[in-house]
């Protein structure tokens, strides 16, 4: 039920941009990206719910493809407050939520 | 007030102790989640109520009962664990739709000997 995303771990140096996508081979009847800080909670990022759509805040921004269940989230001018851990989370459209592997992203001076 | 507040923040228990953890919020959320997060993984869904009834479980032993007193605090009755069960337990909560952001506690991190 999880799904997959690529890469694992990613390092970028200030300014650059980055791409994670997230492939489920599941029906995605939303998507859901949130980004977790050492030690802390999941934060939410933002939600795509119809395929095509394209989404963003900041710098931050992600889309959806529906018939090909994968979304990507992609991440410009990176700064360094965006080290973390991303996940893209796989809505069923009941009440439940299942989050992806995980990209653990490293942001360096 | 956008918190969800967990208690305790870590929690050591032997296996054949009871114990239980707590998780409350005041945004009027009608949905609300346990998960069980391992070092370097994904949260993993554990058990979802929606409007205070149990509405999913996802195969979780026994051992662990949660329970909804009401609609803004959620337990989860620990009974009779393993080790392989220390993990970090993530309380969650929603408006009554997949469609909105969940708001995360900072968990509370257990450790059973």
């Amino acid at each position: 039920q999880q799904p997959v995303q690529s890469p694992q771990a990613v390092i970028l140096r200030e300014g650059e941009d980055a791409v994670i996508n997230c492939s489920s081979s599941k029906a995605l009847y939303s998507v859901h990206w949130y980004r977790q800080k050492h030690g802390e909670a999941p934060v939410f990022l933002m939600i795509l719910l119809k395929g095509g759509e394209q989404k963003g805040h900041d710098k931050i921004s992600a889309s959806f493809n529906e018939k090909k269940q994968q979304s990507s989230l992609y991440l410009t001018a990176s700064q360094l407050s965006y080290s973390g851990t991303y996940f893209c989370g796989r809505g069923t459209g009941a009440n439940n939520l299942f989050f992806g592997t995980g990209t653990r992203l490293t942001v360096i001076p | 007030d956008t918190e969800v507040t967990q208690t305790p923040k870590h929690l050591v228990m032997g296996m054949t102790n009871k114990k239980s953890l707590k998780c409350e919020q005041h945004m009027g959320h009608r949905a609300m989640y346990w998960y069980k997060q391992k070092a370097k993984k994904p949260p993993e869904l554990m058990f979802v109520y929606s409007y205070e009834k149990l509405s999913i479980n996802e195969s979780v032993p026994s051992r662990f009962s949660p329970e909804c007193p009401n609609s803004s605090l959620l337990n989860l009755h620990l009974h009779a664990l393993q080790p392989e069960d220390s993990a970090l337990y993530l309380c969650a909560s929603s408006d009554d739709t997949t469609n909105t952001e969940a708001f995360f506690g900072q968990g509370t991190r257990l450790t059973v000997v």
